[in-house]
């Protein structure tokens, strides 16, 4: 059975730096894109950023380029993403999930509360 | 990438059927069959409902379908149940870089 487990809720403050991560269960981490979607209090679904474990090979949607980072440990079947200094903004549910190429998600993970405040 | 447009939100009745619109482009939802359909309960994660414009992943009933011309792909739920309510979003393939784009979102609300 495939399973993405993500970390529980964090709670930083602006400009702290934060890793969540994403274990992968269930089938071979390296032969699929994995990647995370932001989802805003009361808001949509948008893709952040997406990586292929086998080689590392990563795409970020632009509206992300620069303001995170995602990368991946073969070693664990885990995904991670990492901001370097958060802000108010990043407050949200981020989930990861499993896309194919042809870009839908069969399997997501739970979701990872992200809530930055001063 | 611009989001796909959805109504923001659509309603109908127990045993009715509602039709959810999902326009795009020509770089998007015109341009591949490799639209996808999500329904989100609060609080949960998004499930997959429907992938590549008509397909029905195991599990899901046949109440609901997916279809799609031009640039506009629409799902339909027939014979509404009360668990129908959630939020809906389609996705889109948009190109190269494996990034779908999603739409805004539409709240259907069974009456």
């Amino acid at each position: 059975e495939v399973q993405l487990v993500q970390s529980g809720a964090e709670v930083k403050k602006p400009g702290e730096s934060l890793k969540i991560s994403c274990k992968a269960s269930g089938y071979t981490f390296t032969t699929s894109w994995i990647g995370w979607v932001r989802q805003m209090p009361g808001k949509g679904l948008e893709w952040m950023a997406i990586i292929y474990p086998g080689d590392s090979d990563t795409r970020y949607s632009p509206s992300f380029q620069g303001q995170v980072t995602i990368s991946a440990d073969k070693s664990i079947s885990t995904a991670y993403l990492q901001w370097s200094s958060l802000k108010a903004s990043d407050t949200a549910m981020y989930y990861c999930a499993r896309p194919y190429v042809t870009g839908w998600v069969d399997y997501w993970g739970q979701g990872t509360l992200v809530t930055v405040s001063s | 990438q611009s989001a796909l447009t959805q109504p923001p939100s659509a309603s109908g009745s127990p045993g009715q059927s509602v039709t959810i619109s999902c326009t795009g482009t020509s770089s998007d939802v015109g341009g591949y069959n490799y639209v996808s359909w999500y329904q989100q309960h609060p609080g949960k994660a998004p499930k997959v409902m429907i992938y590549e414009v008509s397909k029905r992943p195991s599990g899901v009933p046949d109440r609901f379908s997916g279809s799609k011309s031009d640039n506009t792909a629409s799902l339909t739920v027939s014979g509404l149940q009360a668990e129908d309510e959630a939020d809906y979003y389609c996705s889109s393939y948009a190109g190269t870089n494996y990034l779908g784009v999603f739409g805004g979102g539409t709240k259907l609300t069974v009456l």
